[in-house]
């Protein structure tokens, strides 16, 4: 049972290049998050998926896409990095219901130069 | 103003402090709080939750909800340096789904 998975873990980009950040979960959940971890900002949710076949925006979607491509797997995608995506990128996943707690995977650290 | 407020710290005690964290928010639609803590490079991991009526109390972590105030705070009792990482808090929409809103973080280190 790994819980969320992430990859990669670190990549590095040029100004306008494109890149698909993955995520897998294992534990059957409904519902799964793409967030930006920046400092001094905390955690802020760019697209969410309530359940399999839905996305919605969050707090920051602009420069970003998402497909939830089935149950386990949501991915995020940037068609033109900018150097003010430059983050750390985390992806969660949660059953969707009460009191939901939400579990983390361990994180993508993204330059773009 | 950001919907949930905190202090980035940095916050350093001795080991065997009492530690208080602390949040403010804004938007009373909500059912319950959570605190997360984050180890360094890791990603967060749940600590605690309590839902908007009461304190919480679980080993040396007590996490109070102060609604006339509209302030949340983390109490961390014979803190240890195991706990030096950074502590989340975050607050639900006031729906049943689970769309958190974050606050910014506080950095704690706790030294020997």
């Amino acid at each position: 049972n790994a819980g969320v998975t992430q990859t990669p873990k670190f990549q590095v980009l040029k100004t306008g290049q494109s890149m698909t950040l993955q995520c897998a979960q294992d534990m059957n959940h409904n519902s799964m998050y793409w967030y930006r971890q920046d400092p001094g900002m905390g955690l802020r949710l760019i697209y969410y998926s309530a359940s399999e076949g839905t996305t919605d925006k969050g707090e920051v979607p602009n420069g970003y896409n998402v497909s939830r491509l089935n149950k386990r797997e949501f991915s995020l995608r940037l068609e033109s990095a900018a150097p003010s995506q430059t983050s750390v990128y985390f992806c969660a996943s949660s059953s969707g219901t009460d009191t939901d707690t939400q579990y983390f995977g361990p994180g993508t650290r993204l330059t773009v130069l | 103003q950001k919907e949930v407020e905190q202090d980035p710290g940095p916050l350093s005690v001795p080991e065997g402090a009492i530690v208080s964290l602390n949040c403010t928010y804004s938007n009373s639609a909500f059912q319950y709080f959570m605190w997360y803590r984050q180890y360094s490079r890791k990603g967060p991991e749940l600590l605690m939750y309590t839902y908007s009526s009461g304190n919480k109390e679980d080993g040396r972590f007590t996490a109070q909800v102060d609604k006339s105030s509209k302030y949340i705070s983390l109490f961390i009792r014979d803190s240890q340096p195991s706990d030096s990482a950074t502590y989340l808090c975050a607050k639900d929409g006031g729906t049943s789904y689970g769309k958190l809103t974050f606050g910014q973080g506080t950095i704690l280190t706790v030294h020997p």
